[in-house]
């Protein structure tokens, strides 16, 4: 089982539309949860940490289930430039160091 | 205030060649990490400086690959002698300190084609 696993997509959404991404991460003791976006043919950008009471930014909404070992991004009235992979991110267990998933690709449609 | 700074941006060179990358992070970052992206995965560590300590170079492949931060600001990631499958985006990235819950600043990538 892979330590951080997300759905790849493709998803293709009209624009407005509410779309959400799960992660699952296999390490019980991990501490620290983000999303990253990163564009086609750019570098990764820390998009939102997520905290465990879970937390919005603008139309952006991340949460985090610890019983379950999963967080999520809810992105409302999506835009046409919110196309991207997104990529979820955990440390792994209680070390330094992050493990990255292979992203979720979005694409919203005119 | 300037970003992370890789060169080059693209590399292309045939098997069993040397190659080398170049990495300036961000003025005052203590943590300087390389990473790996193959096409359509995310990052794989590669190896994180500490200052000019390596202090997690498990998932580098030491009989090929090697790395250096000698004053402990840019650095540098070399391949010798790389295979096809080296073929990737190699992407340095830079934090303050390095603890886990820390913002990475990523560089724009050296985009390798091994050929």
């Amino acid at each position: 089982r892979k330590e951080v696993e997300q759905d790849p997509g493709p998803f293709n959404v009209p624009e407005g539309a509410t779309v959400a991404f799960n992660c699952t991460y296999s390490n019980s003791a991990s501490q620290s949860f983000f999303w990253y976006r990163q564009d086609c043919r750019k570098e990764p950008k820390l998009l939102m940490s997520v905290y465990s009471s879970g937390n919005e930014d603008g139309r952006f909404t991340a949460q985090l289930n610890r019983a379950s070992q999963y967080i999520s991004l809810l992105i409302r009235d999506s835009k046409l430039s919110d196309s991207a992979t997104y990529l979820c991110v955990v440390n792994r267990g209680s070390a330094r160091q992050l493990t990255f998933g292979s992203g979720t690709q979005l694409t919203v449609l005119p | 205030e300037a970003g992370v700074v890789q060169s080059p941006r693209y590399k292309i060179i045939e098997k069993k060649q040397p190659v080398a990358f170049w990495c300036n992070p961000i003025s005052g970052h203590n943590t300087l990490y390389w990473y790996r992206q193959n096409l359509g995965q995310g990052p794989e560590l590669l190896i994180r400086y500490e200052n000019e300590e390596a202090v997690d170079d498990s998932q580098l492949p030491k009989d090929r690959f090697s790395a250096e931060r000698l004053k402990g600001v840019d650095s540098t990631l070399k391949i010798q002698p790389a295979e096809l499958g080296d073929s990737a985006v190699y992407l340095c990235a830079s934090s303050l300190e390095g603890t886990s819950n820390e913002k990475l600043f990523f560089g724009s990538g050296t985009q390798l084609s091994v050929l």
